[in-house]
């Protein structure tokens, strides 16, 4: 099983939708996770640290589900500028470093 | 400094030639990573240093790469004898400490001609 693993879309929704993003990882001992995104060419900025309890900002819920190892990313209401790519970010297994999955790509259409 | 700084943005080389890329961190922050890019993927871990130790280089691809820190702040990623396989954007990182979020400069685009 790869560390970190996220579906790559691309997922293309309407403005105003709810959309759902998933990521699996396999390091059972990881404490922390984060969101990440990435707009076409720019460098990764972060979106929402994800905690034991989840968390909420905003139209953003990200979520944590340690029983199947996998976090979550929630977004409401869609906007265009949404559009772009969303990466899930693990403790690296065994080290201090940390891995990133491959992202996931959101296009939010009119 | 503000923000992550990385230089030279971009680099165009040929075959065989070392390159330096130079990473230059958010003041004060204790880690610093390297990630390398290629287009449509995340960042694939390379190294990371805490202080000036080098604390893993697993993700280093083979011995043509190299990384140093050696005043706890600025580093360098070296490639010696670059090949087209190397050409990618190559990102640095830091953070404050553990468990804190971490910054990414704009990256330096390689290309290996």
């Amino acid at each position: 099983r790869k560390e970190v693993e996220q579906d790559p879309g691309p997922f293309n929704v309407p403005e105003g939708a709810t959309v759902a993003f998933n990521c699996t990882y396999s390091n059972s001992a990881s404490q922390s996770f984060f969101w990440y995104r990435q707009d076409c060419r720019k460098e990764p900025k972060l979106l929402m640290s994800v905690y034991s309890s989840g968390n909420e900002d905003g139209r953003f819920t990200a979520q944590l589900n340690r029983a199947s190892q996998y976090i979550s990313l929630l977004i409401r209401d869609s906007k265009l500028s949404d559009s772009a790519t969303y990466l899930c970010v693990v403790p690296h297994t065994g080290r201090r470093a940390l891995t990133f999955g491959s992202g996931t790509r959101l296009q939010v259409q009119p | 400094g503000a923000g992550v700084s990385q230089s030279p943005r971009y680099k165009v080389t040929k075959r065989g030639q070392d390159v330096a890329l130079r990473c230059d961190p958010i003041s004060g922050h204790v880690s610093l990573y390297w990630y390398r890019q290629a287009l449509g993927q995340g960042p694939e871990f390379l190294t990371y240093f805490n202080y000036e130790a080098q604390q893993d280089k697993s993700g280093l691809p083979n011995d043509r790469f190299s990384a140093e820190r050696p005043e706890g702040s600025i580093s360098t990623l070296t490639i010696q004898r670059t090949e087209q396989r190397d050409s990618a954007m190559y990102r640095c990182a830091s953070r404050a400490g553990p468990n804190e979020k971490l910054f990414f400069g704009s990256g330096t685009q390689l290309s290996v001609l």
